[in-house]
């Protein structure tokens, strides 16, 4: 079974600042995980993905995630926030049928 | 371009009126799927197909058909709909598996009254 767990359900920071999504996960395999953003009124997105390569993965838009085994944690962090950053962030964990978590809402601050 | 297409993107309909969303995608991925989000539960897998006549129960299947009988479409069929099936649903697919990268259609906001 696996499960995935993002720990916070909104995350606000001002622009400019670092941003920290957290994303801890669990299964019984060796899982792919992924980072999907969902701006408003929109499908989603493949912001990044690991895959047992690199455990430092590095996506778009400046977002990179860091792949901890021994925390089983995935959390996706940006240096500096930009407003378009403003969206739903998805963990997602799959080692046969995708598990998304429940969703992070950013929220940028001029 | 490519693209994950679905028809409709709104829908209100009634208790017990059988529809049917389409899925469409032009990229020839094996894997197509069907997603229901709702507030605080993230997305859920309904259905998903791995090729052709090939298709397989997600998380939450009841109240839900699914076919695959050319590679592009997979339609989701409500045979008959309740309230409960309110929802925003989407579409996906990857070149393979659900280890691949998903790519996602627009979205179907369905109301049923």
């Amino acid at each position: 079974a696996q499960s995935v767990t993002q720990l916070d359900s909104h995350v606000s920071v001002s622009e400019g600042t670092p941003v920290l999504l957290r994303c801890n996960y669990s299964s019984s395999y060796s899982p792919s995980l992924f980072w999907y953003v969902q701006h408003p009124n929109k499908g989603l997105q493949l912001l990044l993905k690991y895959t047992s390569a690199a455990t430092l993965v590095k996506g778009i838009n400046g977002f990179e995630a860091e792949f901890k085994k021994s925390e089983t944690s995935f959390h996706l962090t940006k240096p500096s926030a930009h407003m378009s950053d403003a969206a739903e962030y998805f963990c997602v964990v799959s080692d046969h049928i995708p598990t998304f978590g429940r969703g992070t809402s950013l929220i940028v601050h001029p | 371009e490519a693209q994950v297409t679905q028809n409709p993107r709104y829908l209100i309909t009634v208790t017990g009126k059988k529809l049917t969303v389409t899925c469409s995608q032009n990229m020839n991925h094996e894997y197509m799927s069907w997603y229901r989000q709702d507030p605080g539960l993230g997305l859920r897998q309904i259905y998903y197909s791995m090729n052709v006549e090939v298709t397989d129960k997600g998380d939450v299947p009841e109240g839900y058909k699914v076919s695959r009988k050319e590679k592009r479409n997979f339609p989701l069929i409500l045979e008959s709909p309740s309230p409960n099936q309110t929802s925003l649903y989407f579409c996906a697919s990857s070149p393979r598996g659900s280890s691949y990268e998903q790519y996602f259609g627009p979205g179907t906001r369905l109301t049923v009254t």
